[in-house]
């Protein structure tokens, strides 16, 4: 079954502790993105990768790392995290061509004390 | 830049109502245009899409027309059920190169029998 998976679900951390959202897809797609959603505000694109090694900066980059060492895997890490950072997240993956489907995971809701 | 944006929420139906659900894009180039959708607790997942004007993307008995005169992609279903009781998100995709989606806030629509 083709799914993007993410782990946890929920985690509530105080400020400042570092922590690493895992995201791994079984479809072999180049294409991963990590997304933060906020009531009124829809989805913002964090970071992207485009391939292995190859990762850069979507719109609300800041207090967010992302690193790229396989295909399968994208995770997403907050060195120093901060109350403002508290949000829902999702991963996605897309095959690369324009107009394709992005799939997503099920969504890790951090809360950030 | 590249925006979408959707009418304010929550559309609280009765059953086998008419819903629709407006959503208005301001791009360059001939973007893209996506509706997906969020069910309670589970992440997104593309509900129909249309890649080029007056193109109607449809499932599962809901419909959208690509109108670039109007720069609209309006979501419509003639019945609706409790079923379909979720966040409805419209999207497009620029003709940038890459796979990025601009998402609208989102419209949480509720159907009660």
């Amino acid at each position: 079954e083709a799914q993007v998976t993410q782990n946890p679900r929920y985690l509530i951390t105080v400020t400042g502790k570092k922590l690493t959202v895992t995201c791994s897809q079984n479809m072999n797609h180049e294409y991963m993105s990590w997304y933060r959603q906020d009531p009124g505000l829809g989805l913002r694109q964090i970071y992207y990768s485009m391939n292995v090694e190859v990762t850069d900066k979507g719109d609300v980059p800041e207090g967010y790392k992302v690193s790229r060492k396989e295909k399968r895997n994208f995770p997403l890490i907050l060195e120093s995290p901060s109350p403002n950072q508290t949000s829902l997240y999702f991963c996605a993956s897309t095959s690369g061509g324009m107009n394709t489907e992005a799939f997503f995971g099920q969504g890790t809701r951090l809360t950030v004390v | 830049g590249d925006s979408v944006t959707q009418m304010e929420g929550p559309v609280t139906l009765s059953e086998e109502a008419f819903l629709t659900i407006n959503c208005t894009y301001t791009a360059t180039g001939y973007p893209s245009l996506f509706w997906y959708v969020q069910y309670p607790g589970e992440g997104l997942q593309l509900l129909l899409k249309a890649t080029k004007a007056d193109d109607k993307g449809s499932n599962k008995g809901f419909e959208a027309t690509y109108r670039k005169e109007t720069t609209s992609f309006h979501l419509e279903k003639g019945s609706v059920q409790v079923s379909d009781s979720a966040v409805y998100f419209c999207a497009l995709q620029g003709s940038g190169g890459y796979n990025k989606l601009i998402f609208g806030a989102g419209t949480r629509l509720a159907v009660h029998p």
